[in-house]
């Protein structure tokens, strides 16, 4: 079975600074989906960005970006450029390809202060 | 796009009785919708999948006759907590796939039950 660790269960950073948040995971897949959802205190899961591991590129979006290393089986979400309405839960999921199930690791909770 | 909304976002039941959930995905058709419960401050746990017009696959554990689950129309699938106790006093949470190949999921508000 998949396993999903995040090692920090709780980070803080100042406004404006960037911040990583550490993932690793455990499988025998070769092909599988990583992603960060993002849970603000409203609890509303928002899908922050996804990874395929076939692609070798690091995935983007804006302030967000992950630092992908499969050997290693690492994938960690890095925040720059930090605001107030980053703070929140975030959960590292796993999905292997063919299945529809997400596994999700127990969650680091981010603050940002002003 | 991709908007999921749950229905009630709280709800409080008295011991023994049952309370259905509704999750509802507005702007797309999802084949597949999940259900999770969350309890507090710890991650989601799957409950089951369920897909359009056919039975639900309940994660090991997981009581089928308790927490009926209804996926009746492309856009709606129906949670019900039968016999409620105050243990099943949880946070659940539905997803939706809208695109299968695309292997997300878009998750709704999340629904907030006590049981009393």
């Amino acid at each position: 079975a998949q396993t999903v660790t995040q090692s920090q269960p709780e980070m803080s950073v100042q406004e404006a600074e960037t911040v990583t948040l550490s993932c690793t995971y455990d499988t025998s897949e070769s092909n599988y989906y990583l992603f960060w959802y993002k849970q603000p205190p409203s609890r509303q899961m928002i899908l922050v960005i996804r990874q395929e591991a076939y692609k070798q590129q690091n995935a983007t979006e804006n302030r967000f970006s992950v630092n992908f290393q499969k050997a290693a089986k690492s994938f960690s979400l890095k925040i720059s450029d930090s605001q107030l309405g980053d703070t929140a839960m975030y959960f590292c999921a796993f999905m292997r390809g063919g299945s529809e199930k997400l596994v999700f690791g127990k969650g680091t909770k981010l603050t940002v202060n002003p | 796009g991709a908007v999921v909304s749950q229905h009630p976002s709280w709800v409080i039941c008295k011991s023994g009785t049952s309370v259905k959930i509704e999750c509802r995905s507005l702007d797309f058709q999802a084949t597949t919708m999940f259900w999770y419960r969350q309890f507090p401050k710890q991650s989601l746990m799957l409950m089951a999948t369920s897909n359009e017009g056919s039975k639900a696959t309940y994660e090991q554990g997981v009581e089928k006759d308790k927490f009926l689950i209804n996926h009746a129309s492309l856009t709606l699938s129906t949670l019900t907590v039968t016999s409620a106790h105050p243990e099943d006093s949880s946070f659940y949470i539905c997803s939706a796939r809208p695109d299968p190949g695309r292997n997300e999921q878009y998750f709704g508000p999340g629904t907030r039950l006590t049981v009393t």
